[in-house]
């Protein structure tokens, strides 16, 4: 069974510092991996995905993604936060295997805090 | 283009009735998935459908629930005799057909259920 986990709840980070949300998963074929942002009462936006290819990934407002296969990993990062990036972050995963459609699943969330 | 489309966004109901969730997924795309996401929480998998057909259904209570996606119209989700413990934020997502599937998902604004 496939699985996500998002170790923190909440990271807090100063403007203009580099940020860091982990994820990791768990997955029996090729795992094809997604980041979310959700803004307070809206649905989940899109940020980046990984399917196959380079491990660094870029994405929308600066964020990009690198996915560690080794620690089963893929971790957002952006070099410089800005206010505006605070919001409810989350990882997904759905199980590559085969041609067939799977279920996506996500992972519990991490809030994001960036102080001025 | 249109997006995803949910409706209500927000519904009210007494311990015991029914609640009609409806989605439109963007057009082009046959795949409608449901989440449910309680406050401060992540969003758990409930279905995913496709046109007349319910992929995978793992994540959706035995009983009282219920979900279809016709081949007219939009994907519904039902939850009979409701009780506190439903409400949440039901999220739709919508995909393309397989094969061109990478997994990226579309998401609606929510339908809010507050069960009184």
């Amino acid at each position: 069974a496939q699985s996500v986990a998002q170790p923190e709840d909440q990271v807090n980070v100063a403007e203009g510092n580099p940020l860091t949300v982990k994820c990791t998963y768990s997955v029996s074929g090729n795992p094809y991996l997604f980041w979310y942002v959700q803004y307070p009462n809206r649905g989940l936006q899109f940020l980046l995905k990984y399917i196959t290819g380079d491990n660094l990934v870029k994405g929308s407002y600066g964020f990009e993604a690198e996915f560690n296969k080794s620690q089963t990993s893929f971790h957002l990062k952006k070099p410089s936060a800005l206010v505006s990036d605070s919001a409810l972050y989350f990882c997904a995963v759905r199980d590559g295997r085969g041609s067939s459609a799977s279920k996506i699943i996500f992972g519990s969330g991490t809030r994001l805090s960036i102080r001025p | 283009n249109a997006g995803v489309m949910q409706n209500p966004r927000h519904l009210v109901r007494r311990r015991g009735q029914e609640a009609r969730l409806r989605c439109s997924p963007m057009k082009g795309h046959s795949h409608v998935y449901w989440y449910r996401q309680l406050p401060e929480e992540g969003l758990k998998f409930m279905v995913y459908l496709q046109k007349e057909n319910i992929i995978d259904e793992s994540g959706m209570p035995k009983e009282r629930f219920s979900a279809e996606f016709p081949k007219e119209g939009p994907s519904i989700l039902r939850i009979q005799q409701v009780v506190r413990g439903d409400s949440a934020a039901y999220f739709c997502a919508s995909s393309k057909l397989a094969g061109e599937n990478t997994g990226e998902l579309f998401f609606g604004e929510g339908s809010r259920l507050t069960v009184l």
